[in-house]
């Protein structure tokens, strides 16, 4: 399967501690995008990179949070300090460079209790 | 920024009959209106797509109409079938070399056989 991949797809932690969600992009694309989704709503933009640069930051992205793609390839979005409030679907996209097409992945499920 | 109003939220339909999601935008410089399916527990899969420069365009019996002027798009599935059964979301992305997209809130459809 050559889709968007994510790991991992769910994931419970405790308020406070730190977590990890990597995404793998269809290869070859070099635009990456991470969106947050709550329940019964529609996917929130948090970030975008092309190629290892971070391009466009949403306000939704607080200082607990931070992405990175240092390669260019796959991303990690990483989340400190947990709160009850980041519990969320988090999802990540990828497209080739001057298409706006984005193709999602099936998201890492948050729990924070 | 972008803000995008989809309507309904729910829509029951029986099997064989059409069904038809409206959405609209408040970014006139808007120049590209996704539509994507959301299965549970899945991520959103692009149904069709269509870009300012074109007012209508159909994929089997999917179609997507834009009205530039009144800013508004709509999705028309013709035919429908229990796996049409999901959550739809529109999105816009706001031009000018920004490529997030902002999503609405979905619409439930439910096909009942």
């Amino acid at each position: 399967d050559t889709g968007v991949s994510q790991n991992p797809r769910h994931k419970i932690t405790k308020r406070g501690q730190n977590v990890t969600f990597r995404c793998d992009p269809i290869s070859e694309h070099n635009r990456l995008y991470w969106y947050r989704q709550t329940l019964g709503q529609g996917p929130e933009f948090l970030t975008y990179f092309q190629n290892e640069a971070q391009l466009e930051k949403s306000r939704l992205l607080s200082d607990r949070f931070s992405a990175e793609r240092p390669k260019g390839s796959f991303s990690t979005l990483e989340i400190q300090r947990t709160e009850q409030g980041d519990s969320a679907m988090y999802l990540c996209a990828s497209s080739l460079a001057r298409v706006e097409t984005q193709y999602f992945g099936p998201g890492t499920r948050l729990l924070v209790l | 920024g972008e803000n995008v109003e989809q309507h309904p939220s729910t829509l029951s339909v029986q099997e064989g009959d059409s069904a038809v999601i409206k959405c609209t935008y408040s970014d006139s410089a808007s120049n590209y209106f996704p539509w994507y399916k959301q299965e549970l527990g899945k991520g959103p899969q692009l149904i069709i797509d269509i870009r300012s420069n074109v007012g209508e365009k159909k994929d089997q019996r999917i179609a997507v109409t834009l009205n530039k002027t009144a800013k508004h798009f709509s999705l028309h599935i013709t035919e429908t079938q229990p796996e049409d059964s999901a959550v739809y979301f529109c999105a816009a992305t706001p031009g000018a070399g920004s490529y997030q997209l902002t999503f609405g809130k979905g619409t439930k459809l439910s096909v009942i056989p």
